[in-house]
């Protein structure tokens, strides 16, 4: 069974500050790969998604992410957060031969100070 | 696009009360809609998968008798949480697959949620 990690459990920078969210996984086949955002009092919406091709993902907001398949790594990045980026931030790996079910890693506290 | 929405937003019920929470696709088709369950800072757990028209696939550890999944249409299903009890207290999260998109390349959307609190 794939399992998804999410190292920083609460992230504090300032505006205009880079952002990294590190996400690693476990299962070595194909995988798709998700960042979902969730603001406060609201639900969780699709910041970008890889399914195949350029490693590198670009997304809504700003934001993308880089998949390292060597690495199992699918990082997301912003080069300049906002206020507004203040949110949790939820990776989540689906294993087309492992059932397609979505496993969520623990989440990322994104606060983002004026 | 893909918007999902749920009904009721927050719920509180007295204990051994059962409680229905609906999920609705209001701009495509599902076939497959999910449902998980979030702890208080913790991310999200499936609880169950349900395809249209057949009967859902539950997660280990899940009571299926307790969490009651029906998913009639192709834009509806619904989780009836029966005989509540205080450790069901929770927020219940649905999420859905666009029919419309690739058999490999598909995204879930996800509902607002649904905040069940029993007493």
């Amino acid at each position: 069974a794939q399992s998804v990690s999410q190292h920083n459990h609460h992230v504090i920078l300032s505006e205009a500050a880079s952002l990294e969210l590190g996400c690693n996984y476990s299962y070595g086949g194909t995988v798709n790969l998700f960042w979902y955002v969730q603001y406060p009092g609201q639900h969780l919406q699709l910041l970008l998604k890889y399914f195949s091709g350029d490693p590198l993902v670009k997304g809504i907001k700003g934001f993308e992410a880089e998949f390292i398949k060597s690495k199992f790594s699918f990082n997301l990045r912003k080069p300049s957060v906002q206020w507004s980026d203040t949110a949790e931030y939820f990776c989540a790996v689906r294993a087309p031969a492992a059932g397609n079910k979505l496993t969520f890693g623990g989440g990322t506290r994104v606060l983002v100070k004026p | 696009g893909a918007v999902v929405s749920q009904h009721p937003s927050w719920v509180i019920c007295k204990s051994g009360t059962s409680v229905k929470i609906e999920c609705r696709s209001l701009d495509f088709q599902a076939t497959t809609m999910f449902w998980y369950r979030q702890f208080p800072k913790q991310s999200l757990m499936l609880m169950a998968t349900s395809n249209e028209g057949s009967k859902a696939t539950y997660e280990q550890g899940v009571e299926k008798d307790k969490f009651l999944i029906n998913h009639a249409s192709l834009t509806l299903s619904t989780l009836t949480v029966t005989s509540a009890h205080p450790e069901d207290s929770s927020f219940y999260i649905c999420s859905a697959r666009d029919l419309g998109q690739g058999s490999n390349d598909w995204a879930q959307y996800f509902g607002p949620g649904t905040r069940l609190l029993v007493l």
